[in-house]
């Protein structure tokens, strides 16, 4: 069966400092992998999606960028983080090619302080 | 006007209530409905998938979906006080990367 992994569970991080958010999934391949950010009471942003390695499409150009150094890895990244980058960041996989259900992870609890 | 809209609640209800939750959406290339439940500080499950018109059940869960009104609903039968948690509807249109368009989440707490 398919797993999909997600570190750190909760993060603080000061305002300016980087940012490495790491998934992974186990159990299939060649995944679309998608990652989102949900704000308290609000629903989901999606912010990246990847169909391949080292195939990246950003949704909402913001501090944030992403990148997939394996098939069934996907990194979610920050050179200075901002006040506004605090929230619950998820990461998802959906079968390659016709999977439109997506499967998510536990998630990250980052607050930026 | 967003793309998908869902009452955010709170819908409080007693144990053993029949309980709808709903979405409505503007976009009839949706094809692909799901609904997720997610419980406090933690991932979106996947609970129901439908494609199409019609109704699916799954135990004490049935999904509708009608796309003539560009409607779907979520009933879950014989509620318990673990169902409280948020429900989110998302849809998708064929082709593409799979995009999900998310709901914004309807907060249910049942109460024993």
């Amino acid at each position: 069966s398919q797993t999909i992994h997600q570190w750190p569970a909760t993060l603080v991080q000061p305002v300016g400092s980087p940012l490495s958010l790491e998934c992974t999934v186990e159990g299939t391949s060649n995944p679309n992998l998608y990652w989102y950010r949900q704000a308290a009471g609000r629903g989901l942003q999606l912010l990246f999606y990847s169909v391949g390695i080292g195939q990246i499409s950003s949704e909402v150009p913001q501090n944030l960028s992403a990148s997939r150094p394996q098939d069934r890895q996907f990194i979610l990244s920050s050179k200075k983080l901002l006040l506004s980058d605090s929230g619950f960041y998820l990461c998802a996989w959906s079968v390659g090619g016709s999977g439109y259900e997506q499967y998510f992870g536990p998630g990250t609890r980052l607050t930026v302080t | 006007q967003k793309e998908v809209e869902q009452d955010p609640g709170p819908l409080s209800v007693p144990e053993g209530a029949i309980v709808s939750l709903n979405c409505t959406y503007s976009n009839s290339a949706f094809q692909y409905f799901m609904w997720y439940r997610q419980y406090s500080r933690k991932g979106p499950e996947l609970l129901m998938y439908t494609y199409s018109s019609g109704n699916k059940e799954d135990g004490r869960f049935t999904a509708q979906v009608d796309k003539s009104s560009k409607y779907i609903s979520l009933f879950i039968r014989d509620s318990q006080p673990s169902d409280s948690a948020t429900y989110l509807c998302a849809m998708s249109a064929p082709g593409g990367y799979n995009k999900l368009i998310f709901g914004a989440g309807t907060r249910l707490a049942v109460h024993p």
